[in-house]
């Protein structure tokens, strides 16, 4: 079976200091992986996909993330926060390409 | 321009009423899928379709029901069955289903209010 965890349901950042938000995964298979973002009131914005090629996946927005098999982590990370990037995130696992698993989101708060 | 259209972004319905949220995609996507999204839960899959004329049950089907009768168009019914259905809810894309690189397209969605 498959699942997907995020293990931070909100995270705060001062802007301009990093940002991490943790993804862990349960898979019998090499799954995809993505990241995704969601403004309110919207739909959901691709920031990142990985499927098994590097490892290390750089998005949109100046996001990458990190795709570790011995620790099933995904984790989506920044250098430096911006206030645009307040939003909901969403890690989503995938193995058949016909079924996509989403964690239950984080809510990230960027603080002037 | 490409992407997903949902319509409309507000809906409200009466206990009882059946309602229709549309879901259109000029993408060429062969894949479509309904979400519905509720606090704190992540999405959940409604239904979803691989091919015109076909689709599969998602996790949370009970009363709701859908159709594909064209490539781009995949409606989604809200029925008086579904007990709880004031929600966030989501249309999404893929250019073909089995593809392990597949990435889904999200629509803006609607929100359904229940009076």
């Amino acid at each position: 079976a498959q699942s997907v965890t995020q293990l931070d349901s909100h995270v705060s950042v001062s802007e301009g200091t990093p940002v991490l938000l943790r993804c862990n995964y349960s898979s019998s298979y090499s799954p995809s992986l993505f990241w995704y973002v969601q403004h309110p009131n919207k739909g959901l914005q691709l920031l990142l996909k990985y499927t098994s090629a590097a490892t290390l996946v750089k998005g949109i927005n100046g996001f990458e993330a990190e795709f570790k098999k011995s620790e099933t982590s995904f984790h989506l990370t920044k250098p430096s926060a911006h206030m645009s990037d307040a939003a909901e995130y969403f890690c989503v696992v995938s193995l058949t390409g016909n079924q996509f698993y989403f964690g239950t989101g984080t809510s990230l708060t960027v603080i002037p | 321009d490409g992407g997903i259209t949902q319509s409309p972004k507000y809906l409200f319905r009466k206990e009882g009423q059946n309602v229709t949220l549309s879901c259109e995609q000029n993408l060429n996507h062969d894949a479509m899928y309904w979400y519905r999204q509720d606090p704190g839960q992540g999405l959940r899959l409604i239904y979803y379709s691989q091919i015109v004329n076909d689709f599969q049950k998602g996790d949370i089907a009970e009363g709701y029901s859908v159709s594909r009768e064209k490539k781009e168009s995949f409606p989604l019914t809200v029925t008086s069955a579904q007990k709880n259905p004031t929600a966030f809810y989501l249309c999404a894309s893929s250019i073909h289903s089995g593809a392990v690189n597949n990435e889904q397209f999200f629509g803006p969605g609607t929100r359904l209010t229940v009076l």
